[in-house]
């Protein structure tokens, strides 16, 4: 696998269940990030982990809670959720800091249906 | 008022036209990106700049920093360049993004 991979692509859930979002990259960075994508909106930054840090977002829902293990890993934990968080969940990771930093790559996003 | 502006927000054009999209924004930045979102969501970085002008195949950007102001040009457009583009500014971990421009080049 190379660059940022994403499970599942597709996500239903109720808004009873818990799932998880899983974000794994293959480049080296030490910078990963959630955003959403919701129809006619820009890109909203969710969450950011940043040499191993995590960079809170106070308008995010106690519902969204992120979770990086690891520089390559990444993860999203979803709990009841509501319609409006029917939306794309993208990842994505870069390298904060040298003469490489500041290029994001992105994940394929997850499509997430809350019913 | 958004941060960061883009326009026009739809483009459509005949195969080989010039297109150029814009992006203003009126935050201070480190940097600008130009991002390209093809149908289903992916997402690929075209240009990260800071100052002047960069090129790759096709596609040129130029950013006027006195005027906080970016152009993304495509020469010799093509159908496959039929996307949604998007500007984004700030540092790389707080980027702040427009709401994009969808362009459809037709054969």
């Amino acid at each position: 696998e190379t660059g940022v991979t994403q499970t599942p692509r597709h996500l239903v859930m109720g808004m009873t269940n818990k799932k998880s979002l899983k974000c794994e990259q293959h480049l080296g960075h030490n910078a990963m990030y959630w955003y959403k994508q919701s129809a006619k909106k820009p890109l909203e930054l969710m969450f950011v982990y940043s040499l191993e840090e995590r960079v809170e977002n106070n308008s995010v829902p106690s519902r969204f809670s992120p979770e990086c293990p690891n520089s390559s890993h990444l993860f999203l934990h979803l709990h009841t959720l509501q319609p409006e968080d029917s939306a794309l969940y993208l990842c994505a990771s870069s390298q904060v800091g040298g003469s490489r930093g500041g290029e994001q790559f992105f994940g394929p996003g997850t499509r997430l249906t809350v019913l | 008022k958004n941060e960061v502006e883009q326009s026009p927000q739809n483009l459509t054009a005949q195969e080989g036209e010039f297109i150029t999209i814009n992006c203003s924004y009126s935050v201070g930045i480190s940097a600008l990106h130009w991002l390209q979102q093809h149908p289903g969501g992916g997402i690929v970085s075209l240009f990260m700049l800071s100052s002047g002008k960069k090129k790759h195949g096709r596609l040129i950007a130029t950013i006027n920093i006195q005027e906080k102001h970016s152009s993304l040009h495509i020469t010799a457009s093509h159908p496959r360049d039929s996307a949604v583009y998007i500007c984004a500014v700030g540092p790389t971990d707080k980027l702040i993004f427009g709401t994009g421009t969808r362009l459809q080049v037709f054969p």
